[in-house]
């Protein structure tokens, strides 16, 4: 249990369409970042959120965006679906200090485009 | 380029047969390093973590792993598994300054027979 929560679980959405998943981090946790696990594939970073403001993002275009709220809960948008969105989506919150630094994934919201 | 290598796609271990899961990497800045652990549709749990200090680092579940830095390696072990060990295995390197994602490799699928 990593006491990171994402909803929802499985989402159905129609190419065109925008969605919005949405995480719940570990109290405290001062960062969150998104991934994409395609089928078969690793996770991949989409964007990193840290107090709120976005602090890195990977190769994703501008559709994919996001809000990190004080309550250290989080969204990740998708506008514009397309087929090849289809994934498993994870969040991971942290707390960055000191000398540790690690991240803890939730169970991820897996996203069907048809 | 940052990357994770992990040459095995799919291994299968009779169960209380020792395992050993490769992981290379390829990284411009200090590296973190970690081993994650993927059940089918679950969310990734952390197994255990390299930050600094002795290379040969224990984990949940009877795992440890042992950074090998002149080898760019970080693989993974478990001296007797169970049925249960059976699951996709992640690899990461990711860096302490903030901003930065965790790399995953494309994962191995561990198999246990009886």
């Amino acid at each position: 249990e990593t006491g990171v929560t994402q909803s929802p679980t499985h989402l159905i959405k129609t190419r065109g369409q925008q969605v919005t998943l949405r995480c719940s981090s570990q109290s405290g946790h001062n960062t969150v970042s998104w991934y994409q696990q395609a089928l078969g594939q690793g996770p991949q970073f989409i964007f990193q959120y840290y107090r709120e403001e976005e602090n890195g993002r990977g190769n994703f275009p501008p559709r994919f965006s996001g809000l990190q709220f004080p309550n250290y809960s989080s969204e990740l948008n998708v506008n514009a679906l397309e087929l090849d969105d289809s994934a498993l989506y994870l969040c991971a919150s942290r707390l960055t200090s000191g000398s540790s630094d690690t991240q803890y994934f939730g169970p991820g919201t897996r996203l069907t485009v048809l | 380029a940052q990357s994770v290598t992990q040459p095995d796609i799919h291994i299968t271990v009779s169960e209380g047969a020792s395992l050993e899961l490769r992981c290379n990497y390829s990284y411009g800045a200090t590296p973190y390093l970690f081993w994650y652990v993927q059940s089918p549709g679950q969310g990734l749990q952390l197994l255990l973590k390299y930050f600094s200090g002795d290379t040969l680092v224990q984990g949940i579940k009877g795992f440890e792993a042992e950074f090998k830095r002149s080898q760019s390696s970080f693989n993974l072990r478990k001296p007797s598994v169970h049925w249960s060990d059976a699951a996709e295995y992640f690899c990461a390197v990711g860096a302490r300054q903030a901003g930065t994602a965790l790399i995953f490799g494309k994962g191995t699928t561990l198999s246990v027979s009886s």
